[in-house]
């Protein structure tokens, strides 16, 4: 089955800065592949994902960027707030359309603390 | 729209008790996934339905939980009999087959220590 790495596992940035984590996955039939952002006390929130036929996407100050070939993708926030302040998940998932039923793999997580 | 709810927020049971653990997915959403996620081992999947069907229970760890989904709006989790090694956090998740973004939506957990 899939397997999914996500590093770090813990990530401490100022205010400001940028912050990356990284994922790798096993299955290259992998072709779907989400970031969840969970809030202490919450469920996971979907925040961006990324299909493979696509190399990059953003939505204002999130992207995310896959490696088809290496089997990575990786979450870029810019200009971090202290609200960004939650630990972060990657998932992947193989999705062949209307049969699939989209069975996610996650990452470990990454807790990110943004210091004011 | 409500959301993913799931009941109860907070349970606290003796080892040995039976424990069950609801969710009302979102109106709509065809599929409904129950995770359980734990310091040490992270969000594992437990059992997935389709169209009310369970399709995948791989993720159960042991005869002592079954899942039901008796319709579309409605799923039950059971732990009989509860043992210390079940206490997390078990969430249930929802999604369309038919929706643009194949992400899940996850409802707010259910934390459940066993004493």
């Amino acid at each position: 089955g899939e397997n999914v790495e996500q590093h770090p596992s813990t990530l401490s940035v100022q205010e400001g800065d940028s912050a990356v984590i990284k994922c790798t996955y096993s299955d290259s039939a992998s072709n779907y592949f989400p970031w969840y952002k969970q809030e202490l006390g919450k469920g996971p929130q979907l925040i961006i994902d990324i299909r493979s036929n696509v190399g990059e996407k953003k939505d204002q100050r999130i992207a995310v960027t896959l490696n088809k070939t290496a089997k990575h993708f990786s979450l870029h926030i810019t200009e971090t707030q202290p609200e960004d302040s939650a630990v972060y998940f990657c998932a992947a998932s193989i999705w062949a359309g209307g049969t699939s039923y989209g069975k996610l793999t996650f990452g470990q997580g990454t807790i990110l603390t943004v210091h004011p | 729209d409500a959301g993913v709810i799931q009941s109860p927020r907070h349970e606290v049971t003796e080892m040995g008790q039976e424990v069950t653990l609801r969710c009302k997915p979102i109106s709509g959403h065809n599929s409904l996934f129950w995770y359980r996620q734990t310091m040490m081992r992270g969000l594992e999947l437990l059992i997935y339905f389709n169209n009310n069907v369970p399709i995948d229970d791989s993720g159960m760890p042991e005869d002592r939980f079954s899942a039901k989904m008796p319709n579309a709006s409605f799923s039950t989790l059971k732990i009989q009999p509860s043992e210390p090694r079940d206490s997390a956090v078990y969430f249930c998740a929802s999604r369309s087959d038919r929706a643009l973004t194949y992400g899940y939506t996850f409802g707010s957990g259910t934390r459940l220590t066993v004493v």
